[in-house]
């Protein structure tokens, strides 16, 4: 089975602290999905990335950031959190061509 | 740019009936698949149901199935003999063939009455 995990579910951060939400996935996937899921708004693409290295903004990635360093691992990045960025998180990844397959979610509280 | 609409925020059903969950999409594809996605409460989003657009037969998997209608580019799902456990919220998702990025509905969450 494949297997996403990211490194958090819950997570409180302050106005103006820097983020760091990882996700790993275990099957060798080229692509990685960063979403951010708000009831009545479904999941907006943040990032994706389809390769090392490699990333291409999605449909909102104003106030992010991402990094794959290594194919297994997908980061997303808030440099400095701010009240409107609390949401559920949602990392993805797939096979080039096939379905995605999600991680448990972050739910992310900035106060 | 490709969107995907579920018109339905809200849907519910008897246990043991049927219910159907619509979806509409816009494209200029013709090549592309479509998606069924389930996300149970605080539990993880996990895959239902995928069709092909070049396939002319609707997808069907156990007490889940499709009616794909490519000309009105209409993707509703049934889900029949409804079960407690498939109370959910459920994303109707599009991908193009070629492409790597998906796109999502807004989703409809199903109550399963007793």
């Amino acid at each position: 089975d494949v297997k996403v995990t990211q490194s958090s579910r819950y997570l409180v951060k302050r106005t103006g602290e820097k983020v760091f939400l990882e996700c790993v996935q275990d099957m060798d996937h080229e692509n990685m999905f960063w979403y951010r899921q708000d009831p009545g708004l479904g999941l907006r693409l943040i990032y994706f990335s389809y390769d090392v290295k490699m990333k291409e903004k999605g449909d909102i990635p104003e106030g992010y950031s991402v990094s794959r360093e290594k194919k297994e691992r997908f980061s997303l990045i808030l440099e400095s959190a701010s009240t409107n960025q609390t949401s559920m998180y949602l990392c993805a990844s797939s096979l080039q061509g096939l379905e995605q397959y999600f991680g448990p979610g972050t739910r992310l509280t900035v106060t | 740019a490709q969107t995907v609409t579920q018109s339905q925020p809200e849907m519910s059903v008897q246990e043991a009936e049927t219910v159907t969950l619509s979806c509409t999409y816009d494209t200029s594809e013709s090549d592309y698949y479509l998606f069924w996605y389930k996300q149970p409460p605080s539990r993880q989003m996990i895959l239902v149901i995928r069709q092909e657009a070049y396939k002319q037969q609707n997808a069907t998997e156990n007490r889940f199935s499709v009616n794909f209608q490519k000309a009105a580019k209409s993707f509703s799902l049934k889900i029949s003999d409804s079960q407690l456990g498939d109370a959910a919220m459920y994303f109707c998702a599009y991908r193009r063939n070629t492409g790597n990025q998906f796109y999502f509905g807004t989703g409809t969450s199903l109550t399963v009455i007793p």
